[in-house]
């Protein structure tokens, strides 16, 4: 079983506030990503890395940044949060590019 | 078309039938192919992968694979209503290592 874990599970912001989302995990796995979906909608890639100060751009245009200062940590980052940007954020990792990527629990945005 | 394609559903089977589900794909390079399940409002679980042509198996799901027709289904025998969700077909394509997801496929299992 895939050990990844993203915080907070739900999160009610304001306008404006800078947001950052937290995915870790334990399995030592170089390749991480994190996807946009909407209710009922199609999986979004926004970003991704091969490894450690490594980060590119996804399929899915947005506003929000990454990091990956260590290997089992990629945090997601929106500067000034808007309403546009409430969604599902998915974070998940593999252990190479070929293989299968296993997925936190998500984290549920809502902007007022 | 869409590099990966799947019929939006819902699919309605009955408590005990056999499910199948089809993804269709675009790219005749891609080797790697993934089944994912989603339950509303939660995140994908991965049910099978398959990587060569042909069937492969692990309990009540079976995993088909023809490369030449590029397609890929999922077969759920005895479905159960906690089947009932939707099921992502994913796909990497060739010559890269983008996954690329299909829309999914929603199933309804009635008792």
């Amino acid at each position: 079983e895939a050990d990844i874990y993203q915080t907070p599970r739900y999160l009610v912001i304001g306008t404006g506030k800078k947001i950052t989302l937290e995915c870790s995990q334990t399995m030592g796995h170089d390749k991480m990503y994190w996807y946009q979906q909407d209710p009922g909608m199609e999986l979004h890639l926004i970003h991704y890395s091969y490894g450690v100060n490594s980060t590119e751009k996804g399929d899915l245009s947005s506003e929000s940044t990454v990091s990956r200062i260590r290997t089992e940590h990629f945090p997601l980052t929106l500067e000034s949060a808007r309403p546009s940007h409430t969604s599902q954020y998915l974070c998940a990792s593999s252990e190479g590019a070929k293989q299968p990527q296993h997925f936190g629990d998500g984290t549920r945005l809502s902007i007022l | 078309q869409k590099e990966v394609e799947q019929n939006s559903g819902p699919l309605s089977v009955p408590e005990g039938a056999i499910a199948s589900l089809n993804c269709t794909y675009s790219d005749r390079g891609s080797q790697s192919f993934f089944w994912y399940r989603q339950y509303s409002g939660k995140s994908p679980e991965l049910i099978m992968f398959i990587y060569s042509n042909g069937d492969k198996e692990d309990g009540r799901f079976t995993a088909q694979l023809n490369k030449a027709s590029q397609y890929v289904s999922l077969l759920i025998r005895d479905s159960q209503p906690s089947d009932s969700a939707t099921y992502l077909c994913a796909v990497i394509l060739g010559g890269t290592d983008k996954l690329i997801f299909g829309t999914g496929t929603r199933l309804q299992v009635f008792p």
